[in-house]
């Protein structure tokens, strides 16, 4: 049973491009969140998808999208890159109803 | 919001030493998980706890809600036991979103 994958797992890019990011939940799992977790801090709740749709979202630009496909998978996208937007990039999946989550291991996203 | 604070922020033990981690919450929760993430970023879900107590072999937790904390035990530890633990929570009222704290960095020496 694959437990949630993300890639690409590294990422560099430079100021003011746009970057995609994937995610798979783990089988059997309907439900994505997406979380950033600066160095040294603890992640920080970007927005999570059900149904295809934006369930909740977090304090972030709206820079920061995303998408859920029909298969639950989930992309992050973030526009107009800020050297602040250097970070881990957490995808976590559940079952809606129990917010037991379970993480991937992460994106590496550098911007310089 | 919702405040929560994790004790100590840093804790260094002799391989085979316990330990006692703590997470304080300012408001009511529905939902409280202890992590790890481990040196390479995976966050291991270790405990699903929003009250009682909890075992699973060398670790075990305990969440008083009432008095709006929560206890991680390390017993006999390990090397494989560093990493930084979070604790996180959900707000009562609230859905899906959940707010961890700043963590607490573990370094077990050999």
């Amino acid at each position: 049973d694959a437990g949630v994958t993300q890639s690409p797992t590294h990422l560099i890019k430079t100021r003011g491009q746009q970057v995609t990011l994937r995610c798979s939940p783990k089988s059997g799992h309907d439900t994505v969140s997406w979380y950033q977790q600066a160095l040294g801090q603890g992640p920080q709740f970007i927005f999570q998808y059900y149904e295809e749709e934006e369930r909740q979202r977090g304090n972030f630009p709206d820079r920061f999208s995303g998408h859920q496909f029909p298969n639950y998978s989930s992309e992050l996208n973030v526009n107009a890159l800020l050297l602040g937007d250097s970070a881990l990039y957490l995808c976590a999946s559940s079952f809606l109803g129990n917010e037991k989550l379970f993480f991937g291991s992460g994106t590496q996203l550098s911007v310089l | 919001g919702i405040q929560v604070e994790q004790s100590p922020p840093d804790l260094i033990l002799q391989e085979g030493a316990n330990s006692t981690l703590r997470c304080n919450f300012s408001d009511s929760v529905n939902n409280l998980q202890w992590f790890h993430q481990n040196p390479w970023g995976q966050l291991i879900n270790l405990f699903y706890i929003p009250s009682g107590t909890k075992q699973n072999g060398r670790l075990s937790a305990t969440t008083v809600a009432t008095e709006r904390y929560s206890l991680l035990y390390i017993s006999s530890s390990q090397t494989t036991d560093s990493g930084v633990y979070f604790c996180a929570v959900i707000p009562g009222g609230s859905q899906g979103n959940l707010i961890f704290g700043k963590g607490t960095k573990l370094s077990v020496k050999p």
